[in-house]
C-alpha cells in the first residue's frame, strides 16, 4: 500500500533562517506530488506541484521553493524565512487522475 | 478556472442531530469532487469522492454526499452526527479529464462543532 511521510511535525525557526521540509512517497511510482500551506480560515492554498523529477510548478509568487531530487521525494526549501511563511504545511500525492492523498503536516513558526 | 465555496465557516449542531454542509463549485465541465476532514493538527482524509455514475455517493464514517449538476452543489450529510464528527471539513474539485496538470483546489472549510 502507499503511504506518505511528512517531516518534521512541528518546527520553530528564527526570521531569516533557512527552511527545509521533506516528503516522501512509498509504494506507488511517478506520483504527482503536492505541497499545500493552510493558513486559518483561508482553506488550503496550493503552493508547487510537480509531474515528474525537476518538474516543478509554481502556483503562487513567494518566498519559497520547491524540488524534486527524486521519483518520490518533495522539498519545500526557503533562503531566509520571513514571519508571513509562518503556517501549517502539507505534501500530498496523487496518481494525476483521483483524490490526492495527504501527510500529516508540518506546524512552521516564524519567530 | 476551478474554484469551490463553502459557505458555512462554523456549524454548530446537537450529537444525533442531522448535518448538513454546503459546497458549490465553479467548473466549466463535470468535475471530480471530493470531501476531505480534517482533525486539529492532522493532514486531511478522504471521505468520499464522485467521479461519474450515480449522483449520491456514500463514504467512510456514515457520511454520504450527493451531486446536483443544476445547481454546481455537492452537499455533504450525516443522519446522525456523533461528537466524533467534530473536526473541520473540506470539499475539494479536480479537473474531470485527470491529465498532468491534475490538481485539486479547495474550499475554506467548514468547521464543525457537535454539542452533547
Amino acid at each position: 500500500s502507499q503511504t506518505i511521510h511528512q517531516w518534521p511535525a512541528t518546527l520553530v525557526q528564527p526570521v531569516g533562517s533557512p527552511l527545509s521540509l521533506e516528503c516522501t512517497v512509498e509504494g506507488t511510482s511517478n506520483p504527482n506530488l503536492y505541497w499545500y500551506r493552510q493558513a486559518a480560515g483561508r482553506g488550503l492554498q496550493l503552493l508547487f506541484y510537480s509531474v515528474g523529477i525537476g518538474q516543478i510548478s509554481s502556483e503562487v509568487p513567494q518566498n519559497l521553493s520547491a524540488s524534486r531530487p527524486q521519483d518520490r521525494q518533495f522539498i519545500l526549501s526557503s533562503k531566509k524565512l520571513l514571519l508571513s511563511d509562518s503556517g501549517f504545511y502539507l505534501c500530498a500525492w496523487s496518481t494525476g487522475e483521483t483524490e490526492a492523498f495527504f501527510g500529516q503536516g508540518t506546524r512552521l513558526t516564524v519567530v | 478556472a476551478q474554484s469551490v465555496t463553502q459557505p458555512d465557516i462554523h456549524i454548530t449542531v446537537s450529537e444525533g442531530a442531522s448535518l448538513e454542509l454546503r459546497c458549490n463549485y465553479s467548473y466549466g465541465a463535470t468535475p471530480y469532487l471530493f470531501w476531505y476532514v480534517q482533525s486539529p493538527g492532522q493532514g486531511l482524509q478522504l471521505l468520499l469522492k464522485y467521479f461519474s455514475g450515480d449522483t449520491l455517493v456514500q463514504g467512510i464514517k456514515g457520511f454520504e454526499a450527493e451531486f446536483k449538476r443544476s445547481q454546481s452543489s455537492f452537499n455533504l450529510r450525516k443522519p446522525s452526527v456523533h461528537w466524533s464528527d467534530a473536526a473541520e471539513y473540506f470539499c475539494a474539485v479536480g479537473p474531470g479529464s485527470g491529465g498532468s496538470n491534475y490538481k485539486l483546489t479547495f474550499g475554506k472549510g467548514t468547521l464543525l462543532t457537535v454539542n452533547p
